[in-house]
């Protein structure tokens, strides 16, 4: 497995609480994703980050911000949860153009906001 | 309508079997076609990658694009218990472009 570790692994909040999400490589991989994946809709980017301070939103980055200030870690806070980020929220990293831009996963993070 | 669509499944078929998934796509831009292999309870995993229109071909996996009809296929020949898991289509339209599009899954059992 590519060193990428994810924390919390699982987590279980209330509506209108703040959560913080981490992710954290070992590989020194320039590019970083966080996706969330719910049932009928695969996989959806919400944030990636292609060097330290420099990120940029994806599909579905509303209610969602990032902080990258390392090359090691990536931030993934939701600034007042809600029951839709009731989520499988997935990290990924890649640095090589190779094999179409091979993205690698974390094991994920289950967010459940009651 | 989704950009990327997938036939959920689930998908069962008995051990040896030739496995096809699928997925259709809208966006014309889609230039790299990625399969991604998710276990249960686990991160996805990439598992073959094509560019453009063509055959990829690599042990018992065999990927297809047909951008002509928007089509992309994954077979899986002799099929294995140890196959199952979800498998995930992915595209996206240029190397340098990290919006990437995944299907929405299509959860595979292999019978022994």
């Amino acid at each position: 497995d590519a060193g990428i570790t994810q924390s919390p692994r699982h987590k279980v909040t209330e509506t209108g609480t703040p959560v913080t999400l981490r992710c954290h490589q070992t590989e020194n991989h320039r590019y970083m994703y966080w996706y969330r994946q719910d049932p009928g809709h695969g996989l959806r980017l919400i944030h990636y980050s292609y060097g330290v301070k420099d990120t940029d939103k994806g599909e579905v980055s509303d209610g969602y911000s990032v902080s990258r200030s390392k090359t090691e870690d990536f931030l993934l806070t939701l600034e007042s949860a809600t029951s839709s980020q009731t989520s499988v929220y997935f990290c990924a990293i890649s640095e090589s153009r190779e094999r179409g831009n091979e993205q690698f996963f974390g094991p994920g993070t289950r967010l459940t906001v009651l | 309508q989704k950009e990327v669509e997938q036939d959920p499944g689930p998908l069962s078929v008995p051990e040896g079997a030739i496995v096809s998934l699928n997925c259709t796509y809208s966006n014309s831009a889609f230039q790299y076609f990625m399969w991604y292999r998710q276990y249960s309870r686990k991160g996805p995993e990439l598992l073959m990658y094509t560019y453009s229109s063509g055959n990829k071909e690599d042990g018992r996996f065999t990927a297809q694009v047909d951008k002509s009809s928007k089509y992309i296929s994954l077979f899986i020949r002799d099929s294995q218990p140890s196959d199952s898991a979800t498998y995930l289509c992915a595209m996206r339209g240029g190397l340098y472009n990290n919006d990437m599009r995944f299907g929405a899954g299509t959860r595979l059992t292999v019978k022994p």
